[in-house]
């Protein structure tokens, strides 16, 4: 596609449950960002893949974040047992290769009541 | 100390006005810098793009970096209502393969 993709756009869950995040990077794309921001704070590092080396996972909160890319393109992003401070933007980016510009998509807005 | 830092603002200036936003960071090994603008409730929109120190220019926006003093501007020449947004500076370095981001300064360009 022409940008990267995040859907849904807005997810409300219930504490406790598991949400998946979803993003469609641009095609061609070798690298793949998720970010986190929260009110009135900058955007958060959680996760890094590039290629097929294993992914940069150093900006995961705990252990009820994951994420995986299939296929060297789309990219799930799962939270388990949600916790109401998991509330916030969730980001993706990707870029061409690691270091060149990154384009982000429109990110999803998680509400955890 | 945080890796970069950035004035949240709110910056507000009058239509036509120079505008210069500012980041300062810690860590040397910061070679690629950004500068994104982000919109109520939108993602981070790419702005400028440079490699190591000097400026850059497109259109009514110029980017300078200056490692030296571990230091980057933005500037917005003939400032719009339309250029009302967050503007977020974002850095990597050859070692690390994630971008760090300042907080973001709200620029408030008034009619």
């Amino acid at each position: 596609g022409a940008g990267v993709s995040q859907s849904p756009s807005n997810k409300v869950t219930e504490k406790g449950k598991d949400v998946e995040l979803r993003c469609d990077p641009i095609s061609g794309h070798t690298a793949l960002y998720w970010y986190r921001q929260s009110l009135g704070q900058g955007l958060e590092f959680l996760i890094y893949f590039q290629g097929n080396s294993a992914p940069d996972k150093s900006g995961l909160p705990s252990d009820r974040f994951s994420a995986e890319r299939t296929g060297g393109s789309v990219s799930t992003l799962t939270i388990q047992r949600t916790q109401q401070e998991d509330s916030a933007v969730y980001l993706c980016a990707s870029s061409l290769a690691e270091n060149t510009e990154a384009f982000f998509g429109q990110g999803t807005r998680l509400t955890v009541v | 100390q945080k890796e970069v830092e950035q004035d949240p603002g709110p910056l507000s200036v009058p239509e036509g006005a120079i505008v210069s936003l500012n980041c300062t960071y810690s860590n040397s090994a910061f070679q690629y810098f950004m500068w994104y603008r982000q919109y109520s409730r939108k993602g981070p929109e790419l702005l400028m793009y440079t490699y190591s120190s000097g400026n850059k220019e497109d259109g009514r926006f110029t980017a300078q970096v200056d490692k030296s003093s571990k230091y980057i501007s933005l500037f917005i020449r003939d400032s719009q209502p339309s250029d009302s947004a967050t503007y977020l500076c974002a850095m990597s370095g050859q070692r690390y393969s994630t971008l760090t981001f300042g907080k973001g300064t709200m620029l408030l360009v008034s009619p």
